[in-house]
């Protein structure tokens, strides 16, 4: 079975500084897709950020890029130049892919972001 | 992106009555449409993958007869909370699939009075 970890609850940044968020997984897998999902205060989640794991090129959304260590089996997202509209929670999944994918996700326990003026 | 809707958002019912919540997706076709319930500051929490055409998939510890869904067409899932209780209040949110990524609805409250 899957597993997602996301060790840090809460974290707060200043306005314009670098953030990076903690994701761990667990799997037997080799074929599979991570992704970061905002919810901001609204609580509609919003795709952030996804990655292939066979492509060993990290993800980048402008603002918002990935650090993929496969066998780490590490995927942390960095914020740049953060900004109040990023205040929300953050949630690292995990999907299998292929065969007998049925397009679940596996969630962590996510991250609140406070970002402060 | 997919757009995917939902509706209401928000909804207050009396207990013993039933809710229906429906969801959208708006400019895609989905086979397959995800329920999930959400308390807050918490994770969220996997009820159902809902197919078109075929009976839905409900996760362990969840009560078939009382969290009806139904995927009638591929764009369109609907959850029904039968004889709803204070304890069914919640926040609902369904996602539909598209080239293996899940895209959300902005979600439903329902508070059961």
């Amino acid at each position: 079975a899957q597993t997602v970890t996301q060790s840090q609850p809460e974290m707060s940044v200043q306005e314009a500084e670098t953030v990076t968020l903690s994701c761990t997984y667990d799997t037997s897998e080799s074929n599979y897709y991570l992704f970061w999902y905002k919810q901001p205060p609204s609580r509609q989640m919003i795709l952030v950020i996804r990655q292939e794991a066979y492509k060993q090129q990290n993800a980048t959304e402008n603002r918002f890029s990935v650090n993929f260590q496969k066998a780490a089996k590490s995927f942390s997202l960095k914020i740049s130049d953060s900004q109040l509209g990023d205040t929300a929670m953050y949630f690292c999944a995990f999907m299998k892919k292929y065969s007998g994918n049925t397009g679940k996700l596996i969630f962590g326990q996510g991250t609140t972001l406070q970002v402060k003026p | 992106g997919a757009v995917v809707s939902q509706h209401p958002s928000w909804v207050i019912c009396k207990s013993g009555t039933s809710v229906k919540i429906e969801c959208r997706s708006l400019d895609f076709q989905a086979t397959t449409m995800f329920w999930y319930r959400q308390f807050p500051k918490q994770s969220l929490m996997l009820m159902a993958t809902s197919n078109e055409g075929s009976k839905a998939t409900y996760e362990q510890g969840v009560e078939k007869d009382k969290f009806l869904i139904n995927h009638a067409s591929l764009t369109l899932s609907t959850l029904t909370v039968t004889s709803a209780h204070p304890e069914d209040s919640s926040f609902y949110i369904c996602s539909a699939l598209e080239w293996e990524t899940q895209y959300f609805g902005p979600g439903t409250r329902l508070l059961v009075l």
